[in-house]
């Protein structure tokens, strides 16, 4: 079973377009994130989600916004896809918030074009 | 503002043992942490400190010194496998809990 999954791990679109990421974790976390790697590997917080309540936003531009259903999930929606959106982001899950030891989903690697 | 410092790169040959240092200016520091990254994986726990010493599992193990806001990451008996890049994570407390990850160090380990 894996531990933290998120969907699609490839995504490539045109600017302009809006897109989903979808991440679920079967941990029973109560914390979870996204983070953006950018093409130099610099591992990036955008936000953070404690049972179910934004935590976090890192002043991330409004066209991201997170949507976490229950704590088992949480969403990325990104409207208006501009091309430095291209990176690979990253759902990750913990214990609770002053857990560090963090679960990575594999990744989702997005190409806008 | 909160900055980490680590080298870029490290190279190693296999069987040997490397230390990769981090420093970094934070307030309301909580932790360091550290990740190992595969090319095309995701980034994985490696370890943990939250006080001054000395942790270890396995192979690899961890220092901090929370007076000096520095601490490594120490590989034993390295092998090929452990080709990676290695992040250093502080963890600062204020207004909830977050976690700054360094730039990551590129660690290549020759036969």
């Amino acid at each position: 079973d894996t531990a933290v999954s998120q969907t699609p791990k490839y995504l490539v679109t045109q600017m302009g377009n809006d897109k989903s990421i979808k991440c679920e974790q079967n941990l029973g976390h109560d914390t979870m994130y996204w983070y953006k790697q950018d093409s130099k590997k610099f591992l990036k917080i955008m936000f953070s989600y404690n049972n179910k309540e934004l935590i976090i936003n890192e002043t991330v531009p409004n066209r991201f916004s997170p949507k976490s259903p229950d704590k088992a999930h949480l969403n990325l929606h990104i409207n208006s896809l501009e091309l430095g959106d291209s990176a690979v982001y990253f759902c990750a899950s913990s214990q609770w918030q002053a857990n560090t030891e963090a679960f990575f989903g594999q990744g989702t690697r997005l190409t806008v074009v | 503002g909160q900055s980490l410092e680590q080298p870029s790169e490290v190279t190693a040959v296999e069987g040997a043992i490397v230390q990769i240092n981090c420093t970094y200016q934070t307030s309301g520091f909580y932790g360091l942490s550290w990740y190992q990254q595969h090319d095309g994986g995701a980034p994985t726990f490696l370890s943990y400190n939250a006080l001054d010493g000395l942790e270890e599992t396995g192979r690899f193990s961890s220092f901090l010194s929370r007076s000096d806001s520095y601490g490594y990451l120490l590989l034993q008996e390295l092998q090929m496998k452990d080709s990676a890049s290695y992040f250093c994570a502080v963890t600062i407390r204020g207004g909830g809990f977050k976690t700054i990850f360094g730039a990551g160090t590129r660690l290549f380990v020759k036969a």
